[in-house]
């Protein structure tokens, strides 16, 4: 199985800053990672799909770069629904695997 | 609009069989565009996957569960359903379905979710 390694596993921030979260995988992946929103009761809304692909709505704030094994989510002026968690998650082979999530906090 | 919703019994009791089902509305599960999975959260940690029913009954299932799990479909209710056998605390959390779209050879990205259900093992 892919290991999916997110850091930090938490954070804290103000609106209107710039926050970077990392996904690091096992194995190469090449551009086959995807991002995740979740807040707390509801389910994960994509954001992010192979690497820097924006899901239809997602504000252009939310970006993703990387390829092979790092892999980063960026937003670039963090707004008050922000706040949340954020997961990673491979679409290279199965078994499909998730990092552990970064939690945005105030 | 695409909806996800999953229902089945919320307590089950030790060594015994989770079922639930997911009942897809505004799409249909038959269709090879798309892949039809199970994934579940146990409270407070990340997302794990469990499986998938891809049109024609074709199924994937996590190796860590393969020997306890079956993923089924049924096209004339547009549903599908979980169902894992022996369970224990371990099997405690909340169960998505989700639509699984895939985009070139990657074996994809879940665009649509249900919105969960809790499913808690306990005698």
């Amino acid at each position: 199985d892919i290991q999916m390694t997110q850091s930090p596993s938490s954070l804290s921030a103000s609106v209107g800053d710039r926050v970077s979260i990392t996904c690091r995988t096992s194995q190469s992946i090449g551009s086959y990672l995807n991002w995740y929103q979740q807040k707390p009761g509801k389910a994960p809304k994509l954001l992010i799909y192979v690497v820097s692909s924006l899901q239809s709505g997602v504000p252009s704030r939310f970006s993703g770069s990387g390829s092979g094994t790092d892999f980063t989510l960026t937003i670039s002026s963090l707004q008050p629904e922000d706040f949340a968690t954020y997961y990673c998650q491979q679409g290279y082979s199965m078994p499909l695997t998730f990092g552990g999530g970064t939690k945005v906090e105030i | 609009q695409l909806q996800l919703q999953e229902s089945g019994p919320g307590l089950v009791k030790p060594s015994e069989t989770l079922s639930l089902t997911c009942a897809v509305s505004g799409g249909s599960i038959s269709t090879s565009t798309y892949y039809w999975d199970w994934i579940r959260q146990p409270p407070g940690k990340g997302q794990e996957w469990v499986g998938t029913f891809y049109y024609g009954g074709t199924t994937y299932y996590n190796p860590s569960l393969k020997s306890r799990i079956s993923i089924s479909g049924d096209t004339s209710k547009n549903q599908f359903s979980l169902r894992l056998n022996y369970v224990t605390a371990a099997d405690t959390a909340v169960y998505y379905c989700a639509r699984r779209v895939r985009v070139g050879p990657s074996t994809g990205s879940f665009d649509y979710w249900g919105q969960g259900t809790l499913v808690t093992v306990s005698s």
